[in-house]
């Protein structure tokens, strides 16, 4: 069974100090590992795919990395309005059209 | 751009009310899913639709029924709506040429009294 991690469970920042969110996963064959946001009340906002170990992508001042075991979403300078939970999923070989989300991390950066 | 919409952004229903939750997208994506997402407890798959009139359970489908009559609608209904089903019910649609990348609709907030 497919397993996705997300830590920590929330995180705290002062504008401008950068940080790292980490997902562990858990797949038989790894297809896709998905970055979503998602605003109080609202459906998660894509973010990025990423397919193979090494890849990276990057979006202002999000950049996401993957290795075999974990993806990080490196937040670079943050700003109050990234505050956000931040969701990771997985797709995997044994599941179909199913994506395998985590629980997510809570963000909040102050001014 | 990517659109996915949701009948209602907020319900309230009584308890033992049969309740339809509805969602179009207009990407012409073959894939269409359900979730619910309640605190602590993340999102859960609910059913998903890999194509006009297919469906597939998901997670935790106790409860709910699913309707794919037309390509780029799905619908979900609640037949006897229960207060453990108060959540907030998220839809979304994927493609095979997208690589599966999932995208959400704004969502329902529903509460069952």
């Amino acid at each position: 069974e497919d397993q996705v991690t997300q830590s920590p469970e929330a995180l705290r920042l002062q504008e401008g100090e950068s940080s790292s969110l980490n997902c562990s996963y858990t797949v038989s064959g790894l297809r896709g590992l998905f970055w979503y946001r998602q605003d109080p009340g609202k459906g998660p906002e894509f973010l990025f795919t990423l397919y193979s170990a090494g890849e990276e992508k990057e979006k202002e001042r999000l950049k996401a990395t993957l290795t075999k075991k974990e993806s990080f979403l490196h937040i670079t300078a943050p700003k109050p309005e990234d505050s956000a939970t931040y969701l990771c999923a997985v797709h995997s070989g044994g599941s179909n059209y199913k994506l395998t989300f985590g629980k997510g991390t809570l963000l909040t950066v102050n001014p | 751009d990517v659109k996915v919409t949701q009948s209602s952004r907020y319900l309230v229903k009584r308890t033992g009310e049969k309740v339809f939750l509805e969602c179009v997208q207009d990407m012409d994506h073959e894939n269409m899913f359900w979730y619910r997402q309640d605190p602590g407890l993340g999102l859960r798959l609910i059913y998903f639709s890999y194509d006009v009139k297919m469906k597939e359970k998901g997670d935790i489908p106790e409860g709910y029924s699913v309707s794919r009559e037309k390509k780029e609608r799905f619908s979900l209904i609640l037949e006897s709506a229960s207060t453990n089903q108060t959540s907030m019910y998220l839809c979304a649609s994927s493609s095979y040429q997208g690589k599966e990348t999932q995208y959400f609709g704004p969502g329902t907030r529903l509460l069952v009294l």
